[in-house]
């Protein structure tokens, strides 16, 4: 079976132009969540989605938003990219609603470079 | 807020040492807590997770025990592989609201043959 598969895998956009990310969860999947790694750190959580409905908002700007689809698909959105938007950007799947003890499956991320 | 407090890496060792990576953390409630590897260029992997208080999760030879009393989740390892070298993210899920993850920096694992 296919795992979380996010696309474009790397891009590089100019600040000030606007970037979409592209994720599709493991099938069966409800729950997709999307993170920013910035180089040397941890995972920071931006959105989380299930059932089509943000469930959760991680400390970003407007500048970012998101949505999920019918298919359980999910697309992250930043415009006005800035230098500090450089990161890789992960997509994560769970089964079932947000809960404390779900394991949830990371893709391999898209690598955003902002110049 | 919640907080996870990992050991500064990076973690160098010989092939078949004893690992141990520790991870302190700040919750209120019972959060479940979580091991993730990340192999070069890869997404992150889940190692191993525990749930409630004394729980002990294990996979590939990982341990890590669930201690209430000292916050704490620590990563270990009887004899490391040079395959293991990666970089290692606690991370907790508060037991309430929207249960949103919080990682640590992560801690670089380097094994020499």
């Amino acid at each position: 079976d296919a795992g979380v598969t996010q696309s474009p895998t790397h891009l590089i956009k100019t600040r000030g132009q606007q970037v979409t990310l592209r994720c599709s969860p493991i099938s069966g999947h409800k729950s997709v969540s999307w993170y920013q790694q910035v180089l040397g750190q941890g995972p920071q959580f931006i959105f989380q989605y299930y059932e089509k409905e943000e469930r959760g908002r991680g400390n970003f700007p407007d500048r970012f938003s998101a949505r999920q689809f019918p298919n359980y698909s999910s697309e992250l959105n930043v415009n006005a990219l800035l230098l500090g938007d450089s990161a890789l950007y992960l997509c994560a799947s769970s089964l079932d609603r947000p809960n404390s003890g779900n394991t949830i499956y990371f893709g391999e991320g898209s690598w955003l470079t902002v110049v | 807020g919640n907080s996870v407090t990992q050991m500064e890496g990076p973690v160098t060792l010989s092939e078949e040492a004893f690992l141990t990576i520790n991870c302190t953390y700040t919750a209120t409630g019972y959060p479940s807590l979580f091991w993730y590897v990340q192999y070069p260029g890869e997404g992150l992997q889940l190692l191993l997770k525990a749930t409630k208080a004394d729980d002990k999760g294990s996979n590939k030879g990982f341990e890590a025990t669930y201690r209430k009393e000292t916050t704490s989740f620590h990563l270990e390892k009887g004899s490391v592989q040079v395959s293991d070298s990666a970089v290692y993210f606690c991370a907790l899920s508060p037991s309430g609201g929207s249960y949103i993850p919080t990682f640590g920096r992560g801690t670089s694992l380097i094994v020499h043959p």
